[in-house]
């Protein structure tokens, strides 16, 4: 399996608390992407990174930040969280945009 | 018309029998197809890759048409193993990573 880590793996927080969720990969591949994933929706693409401190938004950005300080760490940040962002999120990456990614375990993010 | 789009299920059959599901794509320029797994609570995980000539693994083909922009995949023999939702991934080249869209699902249901 691929050498990707999120955490924390579960979380229950309260409304207008700010939430970072991590992910960590030990491939040195150069894209990670963070998606979130809802009944009905499939798998949204939030924010991804093609290098340090290179990130761009996906489809669902409004209210999430990001950051990548190092190759092996992407972060994802609600500042304050709402329960619309009641999910289970999903860190990715691949060495190249035409090869298939690799997810994480997720991390199941209750906001209540 | 949705970019990507899959018959959502479920697919209740048979153990044994042979099941088959398409996903259609609309951009004609879409360069890397790719088959997901996903069980229940879980991260999608890598199922197959989608060659223009066509694939096959064990019991598992996939299959991508051009004139007719889908992508199928083929499962004989099913098992109960095989339940899960199965996701389709179509990716327009070098573009942008968020132009990489992920199917919603079929799910799919084998029974004794």
């Amino acid at each position: 399996d691929a050498g990707i880590t999120q955490s924390p793996r579960h979380k229950v927080t309260e409304t207008g608390t700010p939430v970072t969720l991590r992910c960590h990969q030990t491939e040195n591949h150069r894209y990670m992407y963070w998606y979130r994933q809802d009944p009905g929706h499939g798998l949204r693409l939030i924010h991804y990174s093609y290098g340090v401190k290179d990130t761009d938004k996906g489809e669902v950005s409004d209210g999430y930040s990001v950051s990548r300080s190092k190759t092996e760490d992407f972060l994802l940040t609600l500042e304050s969280a709402t329960s619309s962002q009641t999910s289970v999120y999903f860190c990715a990456i691949n060495g190249d945009l035409n090869q298939p990614q690799h997810f994480g375990d997720g991390t199941r993010l209750s906001i209540l | 018309r949705k970019e990507v789009e899959q018959d959502p299920g479920p697919f209740n059959v048979p153990e044994g029998a042979t099941v088959a599901f398409n996903c259609t794509y609309s951009n004609s320029a879409s360069q890397s197809f790719f088959w997901y797994r996903q069980d229940c609570r879980k991260e999608p995980k890598l199922l197959m890759s989608v060659y223009s000539s066509g694939n096959e693994d064990g019991r598992f083909t996939a299959q991508l048409n051009r004139a007719s922009q889908y992508i199928s995949l083929l499962i004989r023999d099913s098992k109960l193993s095989d339940s899960a939702t199965y996701l389709c991934v179509v990716i327009p080249g070098y573009s942008s990573a968020s132009k990489i869209i992920f199917g919603s699902g079929t799910r799919l249901s084998i029974r004794p």
